[in-house]
């Protein structure tokens, strides 16, 4: 049983649409991640959070916008989006940004970009 | 910066043989290792870390992993392999400062077969 919640867990939109995803976290984690998981390719890091502070923001074009309100739950806004935007979009925590620490991951939005 | 290099995106088994998935990495600074498995429909989930001290790691599900810095690998075994155990498997690195973030390789897709 994950400690990490995320939805919607499949997401269908135009390019001209707003949406969000949802991360939630029960862990008592301080550090939040997004990773971008696309076929073949390695997971890519999006953005990082550690004390509700954004601590890594990875080339990612503004038209992914994060927002962490507090360490237990993060969201990641989306507008004006690209068909080669379509992936798995993973949701992380840990207890701190340290790269030892485990990371606990969601079971992903599938996101599917018309 | 540091990569990571999966040679093998495929790795097919009999249940019961041994299998060893392979990893090599690239830094010009000491590391943090990991190994992280993703099962169908779910996020990923740790197997087992290298941090420091003895370089054969035992992980969950009866996984092991040997660090070898002169090689710069960090190959995945099980001597005996599960139905269940079919899922992708990720390595990944970051410098051990703590600070720097995870680099994951494209993975291994473990089949095991009757």
């Amino acid at each position: 049983e994950t400690g990490v919640t995320q939805t919607p867990r499949h997401l269908v939109m135009g390019m001209t649409n707003k949406k969000s995803l949802k991360c939630e976290q029960h862990l008592g984690h301080n550090a939040m991640y997004w990773y971008k998981q696309s076929a073949k390719k390695p997971l890519e890091l999006m953005f990082v959070y550690n004390f509700k502070e954004q601590t890594e923001n990875n080339s990612v074009p503004s038209r992914f916008s994060p927002e962490c309100p507090n360490s237990s739950h993060l969201f990641l806004h989306l507008h004006t989006l690209q068909p080669e935007d379509s992936a798995l979009y993973l949701c992380a925590s840990s207890l701190s940004s340290n790269s030892y620490n485990e990371q606990f991951f969601g079971p992903g939005t599938r996101l599917t970009v018309l | 910066a540091q990569s990571v290099t999966q040679l093998d995106s495929q790795v097919p088994v009999f249940e019961e043989a041994p299998v060893e998935l392979r990893c090599n990495y690239s830094s010009s600074v000491s590391v943090y290792l990991f190994w992280y498995v993703q099962y169908p429909n779910q996020g990923l989930q740790l197997l087992l870390k290298y941090l420091s001290g003895s370089t054969l790691v035992k992980g969950i599900n009866g996984f092991e992993a040997e660090f070898n810095k002169s090689q710069t690998s960090f190959h995945l075994r099980k001597p005996s392999v599960h139905i269940s155990d079919t899922a992708e498997y990720f390595c990944a690195v970051s410098d051990n400062s703590g600070y720097s973030t995870l680099t994951f390789g494209k993975g291994t897709m473990l089949l095991v077969s009757p």
